[in-house]
């Protein structure tokens, strides 16, 4: 089952630029993690954030989540090509699971 | 070393082949997962084992039957697959007990097509 929608569901910047996705969820979570991957391939995790954070700094990246309104949003500053991927984020529930939303495409044209 | 090895990277059977898929990680980790993704659409959990014990099944078609051997290795059998099981099959491990609150190393996948 699908727990988190993202949007947008494409999203196409130039270099240098700063990129949003956000992510709605619909149930009490544990935490909420943000994952990339690059075509056809693995999972690379970025980020994990605990619904007692209100927001979380790694590198270029910025995630904030709102819980009253059952939301997240990961920002990627100064864009690079490489940054190029689809992006996921997936909701920590107890009991062993991970449940990841729809994704956002990333495209960063150089 | 925190990395998790899938093989073979791409696999074709046919519906009456059997074959297995394989997964490693030496991190430590006791959570295994395998997930399963079709083009432009999300991981979706297939099994969990947690300390070498199957804990969550989401009720996957009998033709898949994992396996976990030790802390360190998961393998997933495959029989009878049908055409619409080609996917990329995705392993994952995470810290302690498979908890939800983890982060999870995934490996690079296996690329399945059945035909």
């Amino acid at each position: 089952s699908q727990q988190g929608e993202e949007d947008p569901q494409a999203l196409s910047i130039q270099e240098g630029e700063n990129a949003t996705m956000n992510c709605s969820y619909k149930t009490s979570i544990n935490n909420l993690q943000w994952y990339r991957q690059n075509s056809g391939r693995g999972l690379v995790h970025l980020i994990l954030i605990r619904s007692n954070e209100r927001e979380k700094h790694s590198g270029r990246l910025r995630v904030t989540l709102d819980t009253s309104k059952k939301s997240s949003s990961l920002l990627i500053t100064a864009s690079r090509a490489a940054d190029t991927a689809s992006y996921f984020c997936a909701t920590g529930e107890y009991g062993n699971k991970l449940v990841f939303g729809a994704g956002t495409i990333l495209r960063v044209k150089s | 070393d925190t990395e998790v090895t899938q093989t073979p990277k791409h696999l074709v059977m046919g519906m009456t082949n059997k074959k297995s898929l394989k997964c490693e990680q030496h991190m430590g980790h006791r959570a295994m997962y395998w997930y399963k993704q079709k083009a432009k659409k999300p991981p979706e959990l297939m099994f969990v084992y947690s300390y070498e014990k199957l804990s969550i099944n989401e009720s996957v078609p009998s033709r898949f039957s994992p396996e976990c051997p030790n802390s360190s290795l998961l393998n997933l059998h495959l029989h009878a697959l049908q055409p619409e099981d080609s996917a990329l099959y995705l392993c994952a491990s995470s810290q302690g007990a498979g908890t939800g609150n983890l982060e999870q190393y995934f490996g690079p996948g296996t690329r399945l097509t059945v035909t």
